[in-house]
This record gives C-alpha cells, structure tokens and sequence, in this order.
C-alpha cells in the first residue's frame, strides 16, 4: 500500500491566490514526520515545511502552511498568495522510525502552475 | 542554505561506460543518501549512509555501488552503464537525529 498519496491532477492557480496541494498518508506509528518539497524544472528539491506527528500546531513557513489532520491523515499544504515562482512540482514526504535509522518516503508529486 | 554539491550536472554517456557522480557537503552531515528519479515522478530511494565506512541498500534496488570513506563524500558508481540507468540522480544529507534533508541539485544522466 502506498505510505504517501498525492492524487491531484495538475493543479492551476491565479497569481496572488491561494492554493491548496493535497497528501494523505498511511503509517501505524505514532511518531512521524511528514514533509514538503518544492522542485522546479531546474530539478533540485528544496525543503518548504516540516509538521512532527506530535504537533498541536500546524507548521507555518512564510506563504508556506501545513494543514496537519491528524485523525484523518492528511498534511496538505497552503500557499497563499501564489507567486510565478512558485510554478514547479510539489512533493509530500513522510518520516517513519525515529532517529538515527529515519529515512523519508515520497508521494508521486503534484505540478502546480501560477498563471498572471 | 544547504551546501550540498554535486557533479556533473549533466552526463552523456556510452553504453558499458564505467562512472562516478560525485556528491560533497560541507555541512558535517553524518547522514547522506542517494535517489532515483524519472521525469515527473517520484524520488526512489538507492543508496544511504549514517556515517563514514556505513553504506546501505535502499528501498528501490541498484545495480550502482557506493562508497562513504569521508564524511563530507559520498559518490555513487556505475560499473557498467546502460540505457536502462538514464534517470536523474539525487543526493541529500540530513543531521543524524534530524529528519530535514537537504538535496544537491541532481545529476541528470543519460546513457546511449
């Protein structure tokens, strides 16, 4: 079964917008982390927001939100204010096994594009 | 800001070719890691480290090898390249009791 469920169709959005990229997850843990990352066509991932499973906040970043549903099992995130830049793919990633033996599973990704 | 590097970005390659894409942070990073990546899609494990001389297998299997005699360095090797291994290639690094990882800007890789 998939860990990580990114199911979106290309997603489209006005500039200066806010947008809504959607992730669910499936773990047993109880301990987890779940992540973004952005990669624009140039290809590098960089890291957007970073929610802990024992948040009671959602993790905010700048224009960056996390909407962390704990009981439904959903992280999706927020853009606000959407910007040309922001044009790229859009991965979710999840944590499992605390420490020093953590490694990330990653969503098949969702493409968003800002139109002026 | 990540300070993770990675070369070449771009490589050409004959099929039967032996190389090495190189990845170097010097962040102190005792965590690093090596993806897979096709165009659109999503980032598959190969290869990881939780310190010099600690190499593992990762979730999507390889016929690459690795290596990790420096903590800063983590290259990744191909004995005999083939058409089959054109795919973009990633390395990251994270703290050891972090889960953030930082990502160098990939190797794209293609073998004719």
């Amino acid at each position: 079964a998939q860990k990580i469920t990114q199911t979106q169709p290309g997603m489209f959005v006005q500039e200066k917008e806010a947008v809504t990229l959607d992730c669910t997850y499936d773990t047993s843990d109880q301990s987890y982390g779940l992540f973004w990352y952005k990669q624009p066509s140039s290809g590098e991932m960089i890291f957007l927001i970073y929610q802990g499973s024992y948040d009671e906040q959602n993790a905010t970043e700048g224009r960056y939100s996390l909407n962390f549903q704990k009981a439904r099992k959903s992280a999706n995130l927020v853009i606000s204010a959407s910007q040309l830049g922001d044009s790229a793919m859009y991965f979710c990633a999840m944590r499992e096994d605390t420490g020093a033996n953590s490694k990330l599973t990653f969503g098949k990704g969702i493409t968003l594009s800002v139109r002026p | 800001e990540a300070d993770i590097y990675q070369t070449p970005r771009y490589l050409v390659i004959g099929t039967g070719k032996k190389i090495t894409l190189e990845c170097s942070q010097t962040m102190g990073h005792d965590k690093m890691y090596w993806y897979q990546q096709d165009p659109g899609m999503e980032l598959h494990l190969i290869h990881y480290s939780y310190g010099v001389n600690s190499t593992e297998k990762g979730d999507l299997s390889s016929e690459s090898t690795v290596s990790r005699i420096r903590t800063e360095h983590f290259p990744l090797t191909l004995e005999s390249a083939r058409p089959s291994h054109t795919s973009q290639y990633l390395c990251a690094s994270s703290e050891l009791n972090t889960d953030t990882q930082y990502f160098g800007p990939g190797t794209r890789l293609t073998v004719l």
